[in-house]
């Protein structure tokens, strides 16, 4: 059974500053990972998506890196800014396609 | 291109009835899942179709049914709700089982 785990569960950053947030899962058999940020009370935003013959995306600031391996994914933000604050969620998509999720970093970016 | 739209955004019912929750895919999307989300916590798969068939189903208890439609929409229905079942719920869609998903905004439900 697939289980994600994300760290830290939340995270509060000056404006400017670059983070990383680590996603970690169980079974390193998964298809595609993919970083969706939520933002509260609403729906899931795709962020980057990493399907399985790739290792990383980019997306302006956002870098995603997956090792299958090792079973870790990093979402890096850099420069952060108070528009990035929100809940980011990494999933794992195994042989039977369902979305295995984490609890989520929650990030607050302040002035 | 639309994107996935969930109605209603917002709904509450009482424990013991019956809710129907509708999704319309992303235009071209053949594969939608559904998710529960409770507060503070990761969504959970609660069962997908691709292809107006179930091909795969979460630990849900059988109250929890869909449907998937020939143009692709998607309900899930839950009986004898339960004050538990209050959540967010998510519907997802995608092109193919491997390829990435695209979410609705949710509808909220609350059971009283």
């Amino acid at each position: 059974k697939q289980e994600v785990t994300q760290i830290p569960a939340a995270l509060s950053v000056p404006e400017g500053e670059n983070l990383v947030l680590n996603c970690s899962f169980t079974d390193s058999a998964i298809y595609n990972l993919q970083w969706f940020r939520q933002d509260p009370g609403k729906g899931l935003t795709s962020l980057l998506l990493i399907q399985s013959s790739q290792r990383e995306q980019t997306s302006g600031r956002l870098n995603a890196s997956l090792d299958k391996s090792s079973g870790r994914s990093t979402l890096y933000i850099a420069a952060s800014q108070p528009g990035d604050s929100a809940t980011y969620l990494c999933s794992g998509t195994g042989t039977a396609s369902k979305l295995t999720f984490g609890t989520g970093t929650r990030l607050q970016v302040t002035l | 291109e639309t994107g996935v739209t969930q109605s209603p955004t917002h709904l509450i019912k009482t424990r013991g009835q019956q809710v129907t929750l509708r999704c319309s895919s992303q235009s071209g999307h053949n594969t939608v899942s559904w998710y529960q989300q409770a507060l503070g916590q990761g969504p959970q798969f609660i069962f997908q179709y691709y292809r107006e068939e179930e091909n795969g189903r979460g630990n849900f208890p059988p109250r929890f049914s869909g449907l998937q439609f020939p143009n692709y929409s998607s309900e899930l229905n839950v009986n004898a709700l339960e004050l538990d079942d209050s959540a967010l719920y998510l519907c997802a869609s995608s092109l193919g089982t491997t390829d990435g998903y695209t979410f609705g905004s949710g509808t909220r439900l609350t059971v009283v």
